[in-house]
């Protein structure tokens, strides 16, 4: 019954490959959102979905690409994979659209390129 | 734009000491703060928030924070350390331009030593 889930926990490949992670929150929230931690621990926020609408757009590479098939789920796609692209990427959801809520995470998705 | 800036990277403490990590948010505007706490190949959990009630915050695991507006920080505090706080605490603030997006600090380390 874990609130928000991430798959895989751990993935490793080799740079120019194309992966996905999958993101799943059984909180009925209608917002869901894709971080990427760097080595440093430095959290940046990548993208927002608010009811399945793109919200938020970081200036991420167009090599990332989110999916939200319904409000429950937001996958993220990587094309042509980097050396650079090696963090853990966690997803999280909040209840609303606005961040007096509080975001619940997930327990991330160490991603290793080669 | 907001940031949000944590001095020390690393705090270590003795089991039973006071633990004190700093939090300090650039606008001249009030806005939303909140602590989350990282525990090991885990997502980040929400320890307390400030959205202009009270200044005095109080949170989960006996944390809690004060938020003075001279100053422009938002410390986080614990009486008396356990050695099962030992984690990253990453503080954040709401972003004034896009009031649904959150910007953390690079994160402190904490360490309770037996």
């Amino acid at each position: 019954d874990t609130a928000v889930s991430q798959t895989p926990k751990y993935l490793v490949t080799q740079m120019g490959n194309d992966k996905s992670i999958k993101c799943e929150q059984n909180l009925g929230h209608d917002t869901m959102y894709w971080y990427k931690q760097d080595s440093k621990k430095f959290l940046k926020i990548m993208f927002s979905y608010n009811n399945k609408e793109l919200i938020i757009n970081e200036t991420v590479p167009n090599r990332f690409s989110p999916k939200s098939p319904d409000k429950a789920h937001l996958n993220l796609h990587i094309n042509s994979l980097e050396l650079g692209d090696s963090a853990v990427y966690f997803c999280a959801s909040s209840p609303y659209l606005t961040s007096l809520e509080t975001q619940y995470f997930g327990p991330g998705t160490r991603l290793l390129v080669l | 734009a907001q940031s949000v800036t944590q001095l020390g990277s690393h705090v270590s403490v003795s089991e039973g000491a006071l633990v004190l990590l700093r939090c300090n948010y650039s606008s001249s505007v009030p806005p939303y703060l909140f602590w989350y706490v990282q525990y090991p190949n885990q997502g980040l959990q929400l320890l307390l928030k400030y959205t202009s009630a009270a200044t005095l915050v109080k949170g989960i695991n006996g944390f809690e924070a004060e938020f003075k507006k001279s100053e422009t920080s938002f410390h986080l505090t614990k009486p008396s350390a356990h050695m099962s706080d030992a984690a990253e605490y990453f503080c954040a603030v709401s972003d004034n331009d896009s009031s649904y997006k959150l910007i953390f600090g690079s994160g402190t380390r904490l360490l309770v030593r037996p």
